[in-house]
């Protein structure tokens, strides 16, 4: 089965300053895709970058940058200019892409983003 | 009004009572989800459906009992629930199963 493990309950970072969150994840899968979950305190679950296994290119989105290490299983999430905005817990996501139960997003435990003014 | 709506935002509910969760996507889309956020877990899928039908059906215990009469509205009916089933549910939407899931801001369930 697959697993997905963020190993940081908690992290905090200075304005303007670059974070970054980490995600590792389980699968014995070539093709699904990962993904980054904004959950701000209005509890709105966003999506905030999405990654495809069989692309090399790490995604990126603005401020937000993946950096996608498929052999080691690793899916990153880096935040640069961080802004007061950017407060939230971060859920990685996993999904395959094919077959039965593509609809099913396995979520790790998240990491709770704290930005200091 | 825009994107995937959830109505209450709040419940409280003694074990012996009786409640509906409403879900409602305005996006056109065709596959719906049900998920159980608690504190310090992971969010547990709990429903799928597609085209409004069921496809998935994760081991929820039966006192939880979805229902999809189309395919912008999902609803999640609850009976002699436990404490322990005190958690976010939230609802998202997606154009097919293989696409992005868009979630609304959750029902905050209590159960006493």
């Amino acid at each position: 089965a697959q697993t997905v493990t963020q190993s940081q309950p908690e992290m905090s970072v200075q304005e303007a300053e670059t974070v970054t969150l980490s995600c590792t994840y389980d699968t014995s899968e070539s093709d699904y895709y990962l993904f980054w979950y904004k959950q701000p305190p209005s509890r709105q679950m966003i999506l905030v970058i999405r990654q495809e296994a069989y692309k090399q290119q790490n995604a990126t989105e603005n401020r937000f940058s993946v950096n996608f290490q498929k052999a080691a299983k690793s899916f990153s999430l880096k935040i640069s200019d961080s802004q007061l905005g950017d407060a939230a817990m971060y859920f990685c996501a996993y999904r395959r892409n094919y077959g039965g139960s593509q609809g099913n997003l396995i979520f790790g435990k998240g990491t709770k983003l704290s930005v200091k003014p | 009004e825009t994107g995937v709506t959830q109505t209450p935002r709040h419940l409280v509910m003694g074990m012996t009572n009786k409640k509906s969760l409403k879900c409602e996507q305005h996006l056109g889309h065709n596959a719906m989800y049900w998920y159980k956020q608690s504190a310090k877990k992971p969010l547990e899928l709990m429903f799928v459906y597609s085209l409004e039908e069921r496809v998935e059906n994760n081991s929820v215990p039966s006192r939880f009992s979805p229902e999809c009469p189309n395919s912008s509205h999902l609803f999640l009916h609850l009976h002699t629930l436990q404490p322990e089933d005190s958690a976010l549910y939230l609802c998202a939407s997606s154009q097919a199963l293989s696409y992005e899931q868009y979630f609304g801001p959750g029902t905050r369930l209590t159960v006493t």
